[in-house]
């Protein structure tokens, strides 16, 4: 497609729940973000992948959330054990190169009731 | 580490006035900064982006910024607004590295 691909749009889950966010991202571009965004808050860096490997996971609050990108392209977030605290916004980015401008994707709403 | 400070968190203006948005930072490097648009229920798109040269950045949708180190500001500024440009502003820095740190935002409201 033209641009960042992320699905779902919504997701809705109970506490205690496991969740997959996907991204696709735009073809050939090698670097992919993903950002979290609360309400009223500009989006926060989570986990940076160059290729297949993730360069930078700094951003991850804690073990219960894990990002994948097994063939460089398509990237899964997973949350474990989900709680009320992780309801936001997940945005999904991707660049040609780690100097390059970032091209966001319209996100996935987590709500966790 | 960095930082970014959006002053403002809402800003309404009239139709056809002019409007600021501002923006501060706080890096130990040399910075790149951006400002994105996000319109409700889309993503970020980039609006402009100061990388290095002239520090008057001009971006899509008659919009423009000024790099100031010396107040380490990076104001958005447009002559006059449209009702098409109301959404929410964020002013971003990347401190050469590929992390982007982003302000709050800045919700613009234009007003007929």
């Amino acid at each position: 497609g033209a641009g960042v691909s992320q699905t779902p749009s919504n997701k809705v889950t109970e506490k205690g729940k496991y969740v997959e966010l996907r991204c696709d991202p735009i073809s050939g571009h090698t670097a992919l973000y993903w950002y979290r965004q609360s309400l009223g808050q500009g989006p926060e860096f989570l986990i940076y992948f160059q290729g297949t490997g993730a360069a930078d996971d700094s951003g991850l609050p804690n073990d219960r959330f894990f990002a994948v990108r097994p063939e460089g392209s398509v990237s899964t977030l997973k949350i474990q054990r989900t709680e009320r605290g992780d309801s936001a916004v997940y945005l999904c980015a991707s660049s040609p190169g780690m100097d390059s401008p970032l091209h966001f994707g319209n996100g996935t709403r987590l709500t966790v009731t | 580490a960095q930082s970014v400070t959006q002053l403002d968190s809402q800003v309404p203006v009239f139709e056809e006035a002019p409007v600021e948005l501002r923006c501060n930072y706080s890096s130990s490097v040399s910075v790149y900064l951006f400002w994105y648009v996000q319109y409700p229920n889309q993503g970020l798109q980039l609006l402009l982006k100061y990388l290095s040269g002239s520090t008057l950045v001009k971006g899509i949708n008659g919009f423009e910024a000024e790099f100031n180190k010396s107040q380490t500001s990076f104001h958005l500024r447009k002559p006059s607004v449209h009702i098409s440009d109301t959404a929410e502003y964020f002013c971003a820095v990347n401190g050469g590295s590929y992390q982007l740190t982003f302000g709050k935002g800045t919700k613009l409201s234009v007003i007929p």
